[in-house]
């Protein structure tokens, strides 16, 4: 167990919905990260924060945002879903120590959009 | 940019025979920082090492070992004497210390499929 939770585990969904993805971190680490892993893509990073700031900024769609809270965790929101949105979307934390640190990573959410 | 290639993409082999991944990676930054995760049929990624560019010094934790070789640019990954619950899905991953942030550039994976 890394120690990272993501909810929900499972999710299915019709295309042109919206849905939300929750992440809470290791205790203790500042770093968000999220990652979408599919079969014709593989695992692509999509966006990091730290400490409630974006830090960095992957091939993220637009229909797609973030944002970490206050207490760390973090949403990822998915919108106008179309059915190449279904993938496994891991969240991921670190203790944000620039470059050097360990990502950690959730158990995932499967999104399955029909 | 930065890109990390791991060729095979399955490899088959039976209990306790050794088996090494291989993991290329390209990058421009002279400090960086390479990973190795296994992704098990239940899904989840597990952390399995980190090393620095700096440190080229070779790993071994229990039966795995890591080969690191800056000259080559490779990061190869070594399970000795394999199990049958070693089979997964192995991640190479980079990380550029010049980049935003802490992203991390993985390889396509390579599943391993241990027979008993």
């Amino acid at each position: 167990d890394s120690g990272v939770t993501q909810t929900p585990k499972h999710l299915i969904t019709a295309t042109g919905q919206r849905v939300t993805l929750r992440c809470s971190p290791r205790s203790g680490d500042l770093s968000v990260y999220w990652y979408q892993q599919s079969l014709d893509q593989g695992l692509q990073f999509l966006i990091q924060y730290y400490n409630g700031e974006e830090r960095a900024k992957g091939n993220i769609l637009e229909r797609f945002s973030a944002q970490q809270f206050p207490d760390l965790h973090s949403e990822l929101n998915l919108s106008s879903l179309e059915l190449g949105d279904s993938a496994l979307y891991f969240c991921a934390s670190s203790a944000g120590l620039p470059h050097s640190d360990t990502q950690y990573f959730g158990p995932g959410t499967r999104l399955t959009v029909l | 940019a930065q890109k990390v290639t791991q060729a095979q993409t399955e490899i088959s082999v039976v209990e306790k025979e050794d088996v090494t991944l291989d993991c290329v990676y390209e990058t421009r930054d002279t400090t960086y920082y390479l990973f190795w995760y296994k992704q098990p049929p239940s899904g989840e990624l597990v952390f399995l090492i980190r090393r620095n560019s700096f440190d080229e010094q070779n790993e071994i934790s229990g039966r795995y070992s890591w080969n690191f070789q800056k000259s080559t640019s490779s990061f190869n990954f070594t399970i000795t004497a394999s199990q049958v619950v070693d089979s997964a899905v192995y991640f190479c991953a980079l990380s550029e210390a010049k980049a935003a942030g802490n992203k991390l550039t993985f390889g396509g994976g390579t599943r391993v499929l241990v027979k008993p």
